[in-house]
């Protein structure tokens, strides 16, 4: 099974600094890797995906992740912060069963607080 | 289009009693999922319907819970009799295919707490 680990259950910046949340998976094939953001009171919503067809993905609301395989990595990043991404974010990983469904694997999350 | 919608959106019950969540995946797909997130803990995956098959209940914690999807629309996920480490957040999400790639779109989830 795959494993998804994210560093930091809270992390703040200030509005305008960069934000960078970190996600290192464990996987022996080549992975299928998710962002989700959950705003408060709401479902989850996919920000971006890494699929193989490029290793730096670019996402909605500014926000991009690096597919790193030589350090098992997808971190996501955006260049400034601003007020309204203060959310939790759950990185996650695709993998099928045997019983050939597909489901994701996510990480414990990371709420993210930008101070004005 | 309307996204995955899911009742209610809080329940509050004692131990011993029965609950059922429902959740409506967005229209036109076939693949709908349940997971759980329990206080402090990450969001893991119950099960998954093909229309309306379960094609995978690996996730599903013991046979107190029961998920139907009787003709392949909507679904239901039934705890009985609710215990107090099944208190959490529920999610249901839905995806039009069945591949590693597929996005699975979520809705906002049933926060249960069970006294």
């Amino acid at each position: 099974a795959q494993s998804v680990t994210q560093l930091g259950s809270h992390v703040s910046v200030s509005e305008g600094a960069l934000v960078l949340l970190r996600c290192n998976y464990s996987s022996s094939v080549p992975p299928y890797l998710f962002w989700y953001v959950q705003y408060p009171n709401q479902g989850l919503q996919l920000l971006l995906k890494y699929t193989s067809a490029a290793t730096l993905v670019k996402g909605i609301n500014g926000f991009e992740a690096e597919f790193k395989k030589s350090e098992t990595s997808f971190h996501l990043t955006k260049p400034s912060a601003h007020m309204s991404d203060a959310a939790e974010y759950f990185c996650a990983v695709s993998e099928g069963s045997g019983a050939g469904s597909y489901q994701l694997t996510f990480g414990k999350g990371t709420k993210l607080s930008v101070i004005p | 289009e309307a996204g995955v919608t899911q009742f209610p959106s809080h329940s509050v019950i004692e131990k011993g009693q029965t609950v059922t969540l429902r959740c409506d995946p967005i229209s036109g797909h076939d693949n709908l999922y349940w997971y759980r997130r329990v206080m402090g803990k990450e969001i893991k995956f119950l099960l998954h319907f093909v229309k309306e098959s379960k094609q995978d209940e690996s996730g599903m914690p013991n046979n107190r819970f029961l998920a139907e999807r009787t003709g392949g629309t909507y679904s239901t996920l039934k705890v009985q009799p609710a215990e107090l480490e099944d208190s959490g957040v529920y999610f249901c999400a839905s995806s039009q295919g069945q591949t590693l790639l597929e996005t699975q779109y979520f809705g906002p989830g049933t926060r249960l707490l069970v006294l």
